[in-house]
């Protein structure tokens, strides 16, 4: 198995750009993560999804934010307009069905915003 | 609000020393405990997990114990090696969020010099 895909890799845009980050999770998970991750406030959840549905995106910072599962197979976390403070890696995690505690995590996209 | 703290933030020893890594967590009502191995530009990679009614782990030279009452976790690598340089994080799962959301760490960082 190829493991949790993320893309880009890296990213580097202008303040107020559009930024879509992609993620492919592991066949036949259930449940998508999405994290993000600084020096200041190191790890930070900021949404999940189960079955393709949203169960908590407490952590989703602002409207700026958005994620999507279409479907079982693709997610995407969309800033609309980025700022610097956004800059971060940001990693997508998947987990099964039959053992929700294992996460598997991607190798992250580092995104920076100037 | 659940915090997760570990000390040191970085630590360096030489070849074949053990090594002690400390997790202490604010609120007692877990429904378990993980540790985590981050290496420099990829995702995380899940250790060990300790369940509430545990006390610990072992997986070949890792163990980690869980203190639940005092809010403690410490990981303990047997003879370390170069290889197991890495950040080591932690995280734990509230008893309200047994869906498998994680409360972080901001991790140690190790440096085992040969």
């Amino acid at each position: 198995d190829a493991g949790v895909i993320q893309s880009p890799r890296h990213e580097v845009t202008e303040m107020g750009q559009e930024v879509t980050l992609r993620c492919k999770p592991i066949s036949g998970h259930n449940s998508l993560f999405w994290y993000r991750q600084t020096m200041m406030r190191g790890l930070e959840l900021l949404i999940y999804f189960n079955n393709n549905v949203p169960i908590d995106d407490s952590g989703m910072p602002e409207d700026r934010f958005s994620a999507k599962m279409p479907n079982a197979s693709f997610s995407t976390l969309k800033i609309q307009p980025s700022e610097p403070r956004d800059s971060a890696v940001y990693f997508c995690a998947s987990s099964p069905a039959g053992d929700p505690y294992e996460q598997y995590f991607g190798p992250g996209t580092r995104l920076t915003v100037t | 609000k659940q915090e997760v703290t570990q000390i040191p933030a970085a630590l360096s020893v030489p070849e074949g020393e053990n090594l002690v890594l400390n997790c202490s967590f604010t609120d007692s009502a877990i429904y378990n405990l993980q540790w985590f191995r981050q290496d420099p530009g990829k995702g995380l990679t899940s250790l060990l997990l300790i369940q509430s009614s545990q006390r610990e782990q072992t997986s070949g030279r890792l163990n980690a114990s869980l203190d639940k009452s005092s809010g403690r976790s410490t990981l303990y690598i047997a003879a370390s090696q170069p290889g197991d340089s890495a950040t080591y994080l932690c995280a734990v799962r509230l008893s309200t969020d047994s869906w498998g959301k994680l409360q972080f760490g901001a991790g140690t960082q190790v440096v085992v010099t040969p």
